[in-house]
């Protein structure tokens, strides 16, 4: 079945120490998105591509990065992990252009632990 | 900005009770998108509607049923005849112009249906 995948669903790392956490789709939606989400909380945007343009929203820290090296992946790249970037990490993605806005499909998700 | 509420912050109810979930959103828009999103103990986000702005109509699937009101800015989602397995954290989402840029979600209601 199309859907969209992220790997690893666990991820244990240590303070300071770089992550990658990655998604990839069978979907083939021009879209993808990267989104934190703490405990008890709503996802929060951290940026998104559309296609190769890479949009980063405004109170995202500089520590995380993103790479889309074409459609079907896109990389969420964490340079120095704090105690506070501990949260699942969530994978969207979506169709977008022609009549408006369509709807974003979600992976699993990858739970980040930070030691 | 746009904005979207999710009063009840959780709800428990007995196996079979029927159970509303209540959303109000504020948009300065006309045109716009509301989405309902399930949210199981696994973690993955998973999608249940989407509805646009011109759309009023009711939509009922199975034993979910949402209702949107546009006089009142709310899109309220109804879980008829509960399961045990409709216990999750519910989303409601807005989102503006295209390609869920100005996507935000609200806060979510963490259902509790006990057997």
């Amino acid at each position: 079945d199309a859907m969209v995948i992220q790997n690893p669903r666990y991820q244990v790392t240590q303070f300071g120490k770089p992550v990658t956490l990655s998604c990839s789709q069978t979907l083939n939606h021009n879209v993808m998105y990267w989104y934190q989400q703490k405990s008890s909380q709503a996802p929060k945007l951290l940026f998104h591509y559309y296609d190769k343009d890479f949009n980063n929203e405004a109170d995202t820290p500089d520590n995380f990065q993103s790479r889309r090296p074409n459609t079907s992946f896109c990389f969420l790249d964490i340079r120095s992990p704090g105690l506070g970037d501990a949260a699942m990490y969530l994978c969207a993605t979506e169709l977008a252009g022609g009549q408006g806005t369509d709807t974003q499909y979600f992976g699993p998700g990858t739970r980040l632990t930070v030691l | 900005a746009q904005k979207v509420t999710q009063a009840q912050t959780e709800i428990s109810v007995v196996e079979k009770e029927d159970v509303t979930l209540d959303c109000v959103y504020e948009t300065r828009d006309t045109t716009y998108y509301l989405f309902w999103y399930k949210q199981p103990p696994s973690g993955e986000l998973v999608f249940l509607i989407r509805r646009n702005s011109f759309d009023e109509q009711n939509e009922i699937s199975g034993r979910y049923s949402w209702n949107f009101q546009k006089s009142t800015s709310s899109f309220n989602f109804t879980i008829t005849a509960s399961q045990v397995v409709d216990s999750a954290v519910y989303f409601c989402a807005l989102s503006e112009r295209n390609y869920g840029q100005n996507f935000v979600f609200g806060p979510g209601t963490r259902l509790s249906v006990l057997p």
